[in-house]
């Protein structure tokens, strides 16, 4: 099973939106609406941002938004905040009942 | 209020077999859908799925690892076990358990995660 592909990095400036993509085939991120994200700051374990491609667990800002098309399932952030600086990790179910996760993206606020 | 925390030696030797404890609290690994599972992360490198195991005892493995990996539950002790044999440098990492249910395939709550060094 081979990992859904991540761009290594994205930067922006606080305010500003930015999209994470990841692209993934018809056996994990396109066949199934069990796409998560999750965001992991350093030295700390992750933590969930989204999850059924577009869902939000209470708590998490509404600034976090997700979707999918095809193979290819994206993040996006709004109103960038310096806390938002972390790594982000998608995540999908499989057709072989496992977990894949994605190479991970490095999110730099200017 | 669902906690995990991982347990396990911080050193193993090459060609050893790793064992690692996830003790959990919040829920009971008996009840119908829920599901655990381990993940890996070695140093300044990606999230590395391994292996789940669900309250019916079914189990599945990440296909490259799937020779070396066995996981187990408990449910009386609130535990889940993962062994990894043979191990290797390359398998030096922070390993996590995370807690998720059948219904929504996401890891709802991580562990702190336990640091192993592989190295003679």
């Amino acid at each position: 099973q081979s990992a859904p592909t991540q761009p290594a990095s994205v930067s922006g400036s606080p305010g500003q939106s930015i999209t994470i993509s990841c692209t993934g085939t018809s056996s994990d991120v396109g066949g199934y609406k069990y796409v998560s994200w999750y965001q992991q700051h350093p030295g700390k374990a992750p933590k969930v941002m989204i999850y059924d491609v577009s869902n939000r667990p209470s708590g998490v800002s509404d600034r976090f938004s997700g979707s999918k098309s095809g193979n290819t399932a994206s993040l996006t952030i709004s109103g960038l905040q310096a806390e938002d600086e972390a790594d982000y990790y998608c995540s999908s179910y499989t057709s072989s009942s496992t977990m894949v996760f994605g190479g991970g993206t490095k999110l730099t606020v200017l | 209020q669902v906690t995990l925390r991982e347990s396990g030696p911080a050193l193993v030797k090459p060609t050893q077999t790793l064992t690692l404890t996830c003790t959990f609290s919040g829920f009971s690994l008996s009840h119908s859908g829920m599901c655990m599972s381990w993940i890996r992360q070695p140093p300044g490198k990606a999230l590395e799925w391994l292996a789940r195991i669900d309250w019916d005892d079914d189990k599945y493995y990440s296909t490259s690892l799937k020779s070396r990996l066995t996981i187990s539950k408990d449910a009386s002790k609130n535990q889940v076990v993962l062994t990894m044999t043979n191990m290797d440098p390359v398998d030096t990492a922070t390993y996590y358990c995370a807690w998720f249910t059948s219904d929504y395939y996401y890891m709802r709550v991580w562990g702190k995660g336990t640091t192993v060094t592989v190295s003679s």
